[in-house]
């Protein structure tokens, strides 16, 4: 079985450009997270999506951020203008729901701003 | 407010070692606790789930356990391998809708040879 797939792996940018993310979920899964990891801490979700629609987003900083699932499959994240303060691992999670919801991981996209 | 803290933040062992990693939580009501080893340049990866009822699971060197009175967990090592140097971060799962995630800052283990 496929897993989460991301991409780009790396992108660095200087301050004020704008970054796009890209995230194909495990084939089957409704639910999909996008969260910000800062270096030496756990993730933080920004948001969550069920299908098409957004369940949760409000740690979103929707002054700049913004994430579309327009299908229900695949899924974007923008940054538009980036901060230095952006600087992070942005990782893609993937849950078929249940009583564990466990959700499983992509291998996350570096983001270094300049 | 829902908090996991995670002591210590990192770790040195040498191979061969075993090592234990704490996990205290104040998610309220609580459903599952996972554990998560997430390789540098990675994302997470799932190691254990345990519920409320479940005490103890392992997962081949790796046993982790749960006292859900006192609201604390610990993963074990057992015989550590320099693969095993990696982030482990422990995530808590409350009974709401969607069941939100509330994760650990991690514990950072290095294991020299």
């Amino acid at each position: 079985e496929a897993g989460v797939a991301q991409s780009p792996r790396y992108k660095i940018i200087e301050k004020r450009q704008s970054v796009a993310f890209w995230c194909n979920p495990i084939s089957g899964h409704a639910t999909l997270y996008w969260y910000q990891q800062i270096l030496g801490q756990g993730p933080k979700l920004l948001i969550q999506f069920q299908n098409n629609g957004v369940v949760d987003d409000s740690q979103l900083p929707k002054d700049r951020f913004s994430a579309e699932r327009l299908k229900g499959v695949d899924s974007t994240l923008k940054i538009q203008p980036a901060k230095l303060e952006d600087s992070a691992v942005y990782l893609c999670a993937s849950s078929l729901g249940g009583i564990y919801n466990e959700q499983f991981f992509g291998p996350g996209t570096r983001l270094t701003v300049l | 407010k829902n908090q996991v803290e995670q002591s210590p933040q990192s770790l040195i062992i040498l191979e061969g070692k075993n090592c234990t990693l704490q996990c205290n939580y104040t998610v309220s009501p609580f459903s599952n606790l996972r554990w998560y080893k997430q390789d540098t340049g990675g994302g997470p990866v799932s190691l254990t789930i345990m519920t409320f009822s479940e005490n103890t699971k392992s997962n081949g060197r790796y046993t982790a356990t749960l006292d859900a009175d006192t609201k604390q967990s610990s993963l074990h090592i057992t015989a550590s391998q320099l693969s095993d140097s990696a982030s482990y971060i422990c995530v808590v799962s409350g009974v709401v809708a969607g069941n939100m995630l509330t994760f650990g800052g991690g514990t950072r283990l290095m294991v020299k040879p």
